[in-house]
């Protein structure tokens, strides 16, 4: 079936540092790939998604690249806000579709000044 | 604020009881979906509805069950409930089942 890895957190990071979440999918044909954020008390929200290889999504300074010869999406972004403090997702869909999406077991990150 | 309406925000409850969650998608969507999320599980699909008809099917236990009126809001029906019930239920909707879903800010259910 499908699965989805990321690393654990909490991934704790000054203000303007560099930021990397790891994601790597186990998946069955061409799945889409989506990278969620969640802030506290609210649900989640899309923040970029990828549905071919080598497509690269982007967003808020956020960018993650479909890398199907390492089944992975990271997360980056260049220079990090206190604002960007949140859990992030990282999803699948199956092929063609956005419904039954697999999801991550989320990275909380915690950006400090 | 995505245009999905959860109610309610929080929810407590006894063991053996029934609860039902109720979820408005945005204007225009017509597919909702149903999700779990709890500390040793993470986030779970439970079901998807699409124009009112059952769509897909995933981690739903046989206690739960779910429908999508004609007005397209959808409601999630918990019963004989057990602690492990606890957990964060998120409706999402989308457009058709190819969109980006939009999910509510879910209803936190505590079983004491």
């Amino acid at each position: 079936g499908n699965s989805v890895t990321q690393m654990e957190g909490p991934v704790t990071l000054s203000e303007e540092a560099f930021l990397t979440i790891n994601c790597t999918y186990t998946a069955t044909g061409y799945p889409s790939l989506f990278w969620y954020v969640q802030y506290p008390g609210e649900g989640l929200q899309l923040l970029l998604k990828a549905t071919k290889a080598d497509d690269k999504g982007s967003n808020k300074g956020f960018e993650a690249t479909y890398r199907k010869e390492t089944t992975s999406f990271h997360l980056e972004k260049g220079s990090v806000q206190v604002s960007d403090s949140a859990v992030y997702f990282c999803a699948l869909s199956d092929t063609g579709t956005a419904s039954k999406l697999t999801f991550g077991t989320g990275t909380r990150l915690q950006v400090t000044l | 604020d995505s245009g999905v309406t959860q109610t309610p925000k929080h929810l407590i409850t006894a063991t053996g009881q029934r609860v039902t969650l109720r979820c408005s998608p945005r204007s225009g969507d017509l597919s909702v979906y149903w999700y779990q999320q709890s500390l040793d599980q993470g986030l779970q699909f439970l079901i998807q509805y699409y124009n009112g008809e059952e769509r897909a099917k995933g981690n739903i236990l046989e206690r739960f069950s779910a429908q999508q009126f004609p007005d397209l809001h959808s409601e999630l029906n918990l019963s004989s409930l057990e602690l492990g019930d606890s957990a964060l239920y998120f409706c999402a909707s989308s457009v058709d089942v190819n969109s980006p879903l939009h999910f509510g800010n879910g209803t936190r259910l505590t079983v004491t």
